[in-house]
């Protein structure tokens, strides 16, 4: 078990740019969770899935970003034409489908928008 | 909506200090609730949780009563440690079948020796 792990640790983006990032979720857990945090707050949910399937999404969540599970495993999320406001600490959760849940927290990507 | 409130930080106790950090929470049915804690550089880590009214979820040594006549539930522990410093957050799930958490904006916990 080597934890919930996000890829790239930090990124830093001009205003305009599109960035993604990864998600590789514990291997056997088939739900796996996308949440924002910005300075002094505490974490937003933005959108859940369980397997390949996106079963809720954030009104947070508008259509600049998109977040895939192509194979039921790792996820990505995608930011088209970033702004500023979307600078924040992006994290990512997984779990395994009991009726004891426990979330799995990665350390998170840290999105700067210039 | 859903919200939990929590006390603002930072805090900052001695070692061997007795800790309590309050939060209240409204939401719409009857809510799991949790404290999560973030050590620095860390990811958050759940401390603990209760499901229903009166449990009382523990860790480490830190306790948490779900007080629903309230609506709180307090994070305590009778003698905090430097490893204790850290960010603690009390968050809320609503029963639906997953973890759609709602998190308050957490409290900075500085113990020193």
């Amino acid at each position: 078990d080597t934890g919930v792990s996000q890829d790239p640790r930090h990124k830093i983006t001009k205003r305009g740019q599109n960035v993604t990032f990864r998600c590789d979720p514990i291997s056997e857990h088939n739900r796996l969770y996308w949440y924002r945090q910005t300075l002094g707050q505490g974490p937003e949910f933005l959108t859940y899935f369980q397997n390949e399937a996106q079963l809720e999404k954030s009104r947070l969540l508008s259509d600049r970003f998109s977040a895939e599970r192509p194979k039921g495993s790792f996820s990505t999320l995608e930011i088209q034409r970033t702004e500023q406001g979307d600078s924040a600490m992006y994290l990512c959760a997984s779990s395994l489908e009991t009726s004891n849940e426990k979330l799995f927290f990665g350390s998170g990507t840290q999105l700067s928008v210039l | 909506g859903n919200s939990v409130t929590q006390m603002e930080g930072p805090v900052t106790l001695s070692e061997e200090a007795f800790l309590t950090i309050n939060c209240t929470y409204t939401a719409t049915g009857y809510p799991s609730l949790f404290w999560y804690v973030q050590y620095p550089g860390e990811g958050l880590q759940l401390l603990l949780k209760a499901t229903k009214a009166d449990d009382k979820g523990s860790n480490k040594g830190f306790e948490a009563t779900y007080r629903k006549e309230t609506t709180s539930f307090h994070l305590e522990k009778g003698s905090v440690q430097v490893s204790d410093s850290a960010v603690y957050f009390c968050a809320l799930s609503l029963s639906g079948g997953y973890q759609k958490v709602t998190f308050g904006t957490g409290t900075k916990l500085q113990v020193i020796p």
